[in-house]
């Protein structure tokens, strides 16, 4: 079965300070990787898939099969990126995707 | 263009009573899917669609029905409320297949059951 595992609950940074939010997963087929970001009060939105290796708000997430993680990672954080970020694994059934358990980013001033 | 449209936004329940969430797309995407938020174990897949008449189970189906009888529509049934089902639900639709990872998400629904 199909599993995603996001470590962190909760990551805290200052701005300015890099940023590695960590996912890993666990699937025997072929995997298709995306990061969906929630912002405060606002809809659940896609930030990034794997396939188009894409830097997007100065994200960017390196799929690594010998280690089964899409860590997502920006080198300055900026507080407008706080915000809940969840891992997703798709390519299976239904083509619907396999959600972790989010963590939240908060950068401090 | 309104995208993914849910209601109610909000709706308290008591145990045992039964409700219908509302889903509706307009941007003709054939794949629909309904999701519920927790803290900690963040979105999980109750139903799915993949087209008009056709529809599937996820990974938390229990106490919940489904149909899709027009590609615009998905609505979400609780057949006997249950305190567990407090969640905050989500609704989400993609195109076809060759670009189906992309989600569209409604608002969600707060849901409590007392």
């Amino acid at each position: 079965a199909q599993r995603v595992t996001q470590p962190e609950k909760l990551l805290s940074v200052f701005k300015g300070a890099p940023v590695e939010l960590k996912c890993n997963y666990s699937y025997s087929g072929s995997p298709e990787l995306f990061w969906y970001v929630q912002y405060s009060r606002q809809r659940l939105q896609l930030l990034l898939r794997h396939i188009s290796r894409e830097s997007i708000k100065g994200f960017t997430a390196d799929l690594n099969k010998g280690e089964t993680s899409f860590h997502l990672k920006k080198p300055f954080a900026q507080e407008e990126d706080s915000a809940m970020y969840y891992c997703a694994l798709g390519g299976f059934r239904g083509n619907m995707l396999t959600f972790g358990g989010g963590t939240r980013l908060m950068v401090k001033p | 263009n309104a995208g993914v449209t849910q209601t109610p936004k909000f709706q308290v329940l008591k145990t045992g009573q039964s409700m219908t969430l509302q889903c509706a797309q307009d941007m003709n995407h054939e794949y629909m899917s309904w999701y519920r938020q927790d803290p900690g174990m963040g979105l999980r897949l109750i139903h799915y669609s993949v087209g008009a008449g056709i529809t599937d189970q996820g990974e938390v189906p229990n106490g919940y029905n489904v149909s899709r009888s027009t590609t615009e529509d998905f609505p979400l049934r609780l057949l006997s409320a249950a305190p567990s089902q407090t969640s905050v639900y989500f609704c989400a639709s993609s195109p076809d297949r060759a670009t189906n990872e992309k989600l569209f998400f409604g608002s969600g629904t707060q849901l409590s059951v007392l």
